[in-house]
């Protein structure tokens, strides 16, 4: 079946750094997905991704969705607090529909 | 305001028990969906329903048991036959299939 990995599982990060978490897939997608979890709380969109080599920007966040569409990224820049939380990716492999979720990125921040 | 309520916000289960999660949305989504969550883990699908009277399972059904019986309403009951309930359960809904996903506040079931 289809996997979807992500790493690092955890990343901890100086306030104003930037880092980039990573999302792969075993199988071609049809789009890419990326959520945010706030610690005690649910999953929350954050962005959809559907075009090969797709860059799209939200703030601080930069999300790419690789040319071969079976790899994404999303980069922060100057990281601040409000960024702690779980980020997944997810997608739908082509000729299906159901959402298949990554592992998360486990983001802290140290002040 | 629209969205997805779930409740309860914690439940607790006897052995032998079979409890019920209720999901309810006036999204007017079609697809309706069932989430795990386990510490440190991903979503792991249980099961997901594209129409009314129609849902299939997902990775993890064993255990499980669903209905949509209306579009608005989706619950999901942990059955006896569930050894390892303890987990996070999220539900969510799409407009269609594939699409972005809202996702409610979650139920936190425990094993007494």
């Amino acid at each position: 079946g289809q996997q979807v990995m992500q790493i690092p599982q955890y990343q901890h990060v100086q306030e104003g750094e930037d880092f980039t978490t990573y999302c792969n897939s075993s199988t071609t997608l049809s789009n890419i997905q990326w959520y945010k979890q706030r610690p005690g709380g649910h999953p929350v969109f954050l962005i959809q991704l559907v075009k090969s080599g797709e860059v799209k920007k939200q703030k601080r966040l930069t999300f790419q969705f690789g040319e071969a569409k079976k790899n994404s990224s999303l980069h922060i820049t100057a990281t601040q607090t409000t960024d702690v939380g779980t980020y997944f990716c997810a997608g739908p492999p082509r000729n299906d529909y159901k959402l298949s979720f990554g592992a998360g990125t486990t983001v802290t921040v140290r002040a | 305001d629209g969205g997805i309520t779930q409740s309860p916000k914690y439940l607790f289960r006897k052995e032998g028990q079979n409890v019920t999660l209720s999901c309810e949305q006036n999204l007017n989504h079609d697809a309706m969906y069932w989430y795990r969550q386990d510490p440190g883990q991903g979503l792991r699908l249980i099961y997901y329903s594209q129409i009314v009277n129609d849902f299939q399972k997902g990775d993890i059904a064993e255990g499980y048991s669903v209905s949509r019986e209306k579009k608005e309403s989706f619950p999901l009951t942990v059955t006896s036959a569930q050894k390892n309930p303890t987990a996070f359960y999220l539900c969510a809904s799409s407009i269609v299939e594939a699409g972005s996903q809202h996702f409610g506040d979650g139920t936190r079931l425990s094993i007494l």
